[in-house]
């Protein structure tokens, strides 16, 4: 029972373009959401985070968007730089067990020159 | 502080051995968690703990699997009588309070031969 999907497993764009990944989950008690980025041999960094009380949180070139209703959330990069090519992980957290994140499968990014 | 940090970074074993991994937290986090993340997936659940006591274990963590954290700084993850599906990278991570996005370690990647 996969609660946290990430359909699409690798996304390629071109330097300086948009980067949209995509997350979808099915347990509506999820309310905190959060983006990981993992590159080969490290644990997973911490990129941004969103509470199911907004809609949007931007950070620098990193925004997460949610729709509650379709239970869909996005992370845009915009400009892509060559530095972002990793795996990025979608996660959420329910309302009461904070501690324990459900991740997604992951979305390889790959930014071209 | 430099992070968290695990050890060792590599184990080869072989089936029916016994395993025990290190995690040091960041010193001033008094929450420890424990990850399995196997290829192709993200990382799933197994335990964490609130300073030294151990508040949630996944059914993940079958009887082989123990985890302890003695004096609340850092912990242990053992895994008796290894079997190839133990086979995985295991992550800790730690967080200052509830609800804070974590700081992973590098992993630790376990195979069973």
């Amino acid at each position: 029972d996969q609660q946290v999907k990430q359909n699409s497993p690798s996304l390629s764009v071109q330097e300086g373009r948009i980067s949209i990944l995509n997350c979808d989950y099915t347990n509506s008690m999820f309310d905190y959401f959060l983006w990981y980025k993992k590159y080969p041999a490290e644990g997973p960094t911490f990129l941004i985070s969103i509470s199911s009380i907004k809609d949007k949180n931007e950070d620098g070139r990193f925004t997460v968007f949610l729709n509650k209703s379709a239970k869909h959330l996005s992370l845009h990069i915009v400009p892509s730089q060559p530095g972002d090519s990793a795996v990025y992980f979608c996660a959420a957290s329910a309302y009461g067990d904070t501690d324990k994140l459900i991740f997604g499968t992951g979305t390889r990014l790959q930014v071209f020159p | 502080d430099t992070g968290v940090s695990q050890d060792p970074r590599h184990k080869i074993t072989k089936r029916g051995q016994n395993v025990t991994f290190r995690c040091d937290p960041i010193s001033e986090h008094n929450r420890l968690y424990w990850y399995r993340q196997t290829l192709g997936q993200g990382p799933e659940f197994l335990t964490y703990f609130q300073n030294e006591a151990q508040l949630e274990k996944s059914r993940l963590l079958s009887d082989r699997f123990s985890a302890e954290r003695p004096k609340g700084s850092f912990s242990t993850l053992e895994i008796q009588r290894t079997e190839q599906g133990d086979s995985a990278m295991y992550l800790c991570a730690s967080s200052p309070q509830e609800g804070y996005g974590y700081t992973f370690g590098s992993g630790t990647r376990l195979t069973v031969v």
